[in-house]
């Protein structure tokens, strides 16, 4: 079975600097999809950003950008000149591409990184 | 689009009572996603619907929570009776069936069991 870890319960960047999220996975799958996913106390889940994994290129969205290493199956975020906006939990995902059956696939979520963000 | 819309968005009611949950998910999108999310047990999927049909109900705790997806723009979760351990926010999120563009989440509904 899939599975996702985010070894880091908790992290604190200071504003106007960079912070890195970490997540690997375990697959046997050759064709997946990750994912970030930003919850703030607002509680809405919002897509950050999302990888195929058949690209060797990097996905970036603004301030936001990941390090995909298929091989060592890691999947860090980067959150460049973080703002106080960008306190949040985070939670990484990953869903498996070949739908066998007919049915979607479920998201695995991690169980998250806690950002604060100091001014 | 508005989204997945949710509703209630609280939920305050006695243990033993009823409570149903509803969702609408985006149109055109045919997999229907029910999650349940506290501070102990994170992220838990309880149930999804591909095409109005229930494909993987394995997490639904136990018989008390029922789920229903009559037509492809509506579904409800449903817990009867209700026990203060119930107490979470629940999330509906819905899917195109291209795995690529995830879920869409709606807002959640906070729910208190006193």
């Amino acid at each position: 079975a899939q599975t996702v870890t985010q070894s880091q319960p908790e992290m604190s960047v200071q504003e106007a600097e960079t912070v890195t999220l970490s997540c690997t996975y375990d697959t046997s799958e050759s064709d997946y999809y990750l994912f970030w996913y930003k919850q703030p106390p607002s509680r809405q889940m919002i897509l950050v950003i999302r990888q195929e994994a058949y690209k060797q290129q990097n996905a970036t969205e603004n301030r936001f950008s990941v390090n995909f290493q298929k091989a060592a199956k890691s999947f860090s975020l980067k959150i460049s000149d973080s703002q106080l906006g960008d306190a949040a939990m985070y939670f990484c995902a990953y869903r498996r591409a070949t739908i066998y059956g007919g049915a979607t696939n479920k998201l695995i979520f991690g169980t998250g990184t806690l950002l604060a963000v100091q001014p | 689009d508005a989204g997945v819309i949710q509703s209630p968005r609280h939920e305050v009611t006695e243990m033993g009572q009823e409570v149903t949950l509803r969702c609408k998910p985006i149109s055109g999108h045919n997999s229907l996603f029910w999650y349940r999310q506290t501070m102990m047990r994170g992220l838990e999927l309880l149930i999804y619907f591909n095409n109005n049909v229930p494909i993987d109900d394995s997490g639904m705790p136990e018989d008390r929570f029922s789920a229903k997806m009559p037509n492809a723009s509506f579904s409800t979760l449903k817990i009867q009776p209700s026990e203060p351990r119930d107490s979470a926010v629940y999330f509906c999120a819905s899917s195109p069936r291209a795995g690529f563009y995830g879920y869409t989440f709606g807002s959640g509904t906070r729910l208190t069991v006193v």
